[in-house]
């Protein structure tokens, strides 16, 4: 089965605590993002990673880290520093050479 | 900076009822526009890459449409299974990667 993977599909944590959630694809796709979506916005851009080994900041990195050790993976840690963790976050991967990014099926993050 | 405006918030449809859906956007220079389709809960399917003005693209009783200032996505004779929400981002030139995304039309098709 071929797919982009998020685990787990709620998480709950308790304030000042770290979390990491995980990313997974079998794609074989070179490109993976990390994304947040908050009730009447827009989805924005956490991290993205273009090549195993090296990644960038999106507008919304302060309080997040990434680590992509191997291309088909692309763990997300929530660290106590994001003011307001508590959103769904969605993982997206894209092929090499084109532009579209295509979703997996999210991680609800609720700190209380 | 980049800038998408999606409209209506909502929409309501009787099955059949076909209407449209705007993505009104601003960027320096436009790479690609994108559509998704998000149900409750879920993250968001591919539905259509759009590049050029006057470029259309079709799929079942969905077509999108490109102009210089926004897209439109056609929803012919809807079913209530097309319910959904439908997302469009933009991607500028320069900007690898980087979408910026609208907050989406909220469609509810009912028999």
């Amino acid at each position: 089965d071929g797919g982009i993977t998020q685990s787990p599909k709620y998480l709950f944590r308790k304030e000042g605590q770290n979390v990491t959630l995980s990313c997974e694809q079998n794609l074989n796709h070179d490109a993976m993002y990390w994304y947040r979506q908050d009730p009447g916005q827009g989805l924005r851009l956490i991290y993205y990673s273009q090549i195993v080994n090296d990644f960038q900041k999106g507008d919304i990195a302060e309080g997040y880290s990434v680590s992509r050790e191997k291309k088909e993976s692309f763990p997300l840690t929530v660290t106590s520093a994001q003011k307001n963790p508590t959103a769904f976050y969605l993982c997206a991967t894209g092929p090499q050479g084109t532009d579209t990014q295509y979703f997996g099926p999210g991680t609800r993050l609720t700190v209380l | 900076e980049d800038q998408v405006t999606q409209s209506p918030e909502a929409l309501r449809l009787q099955e059949g009822e076909s209407s449209s859906l705007n993505c009104s956007y601003t960027v320096s220079g436009l790479r690609g526009l994108f559509w998704y389709r998000q149900d409750p809960g879920k993250g968001p399917e591919f539905l259509f890459t759009l590049y050029s003005a006057g470029e259309e693209k079709e799929k079942e009783r969905l077509k999108a449409t490109l102009t210089k200032k926004e897209s439109f996505l056609h929803i012919t004779a809807p079913k209530p299974e097309d319910s959904a929400t439908y997302l469009c981002a933009v991607q500028a030139t320069g900007t690898a990667s980087k979408l910026t995304f609208g907050t989406g039309t909220r469609l509810q098709v009912t028999l």
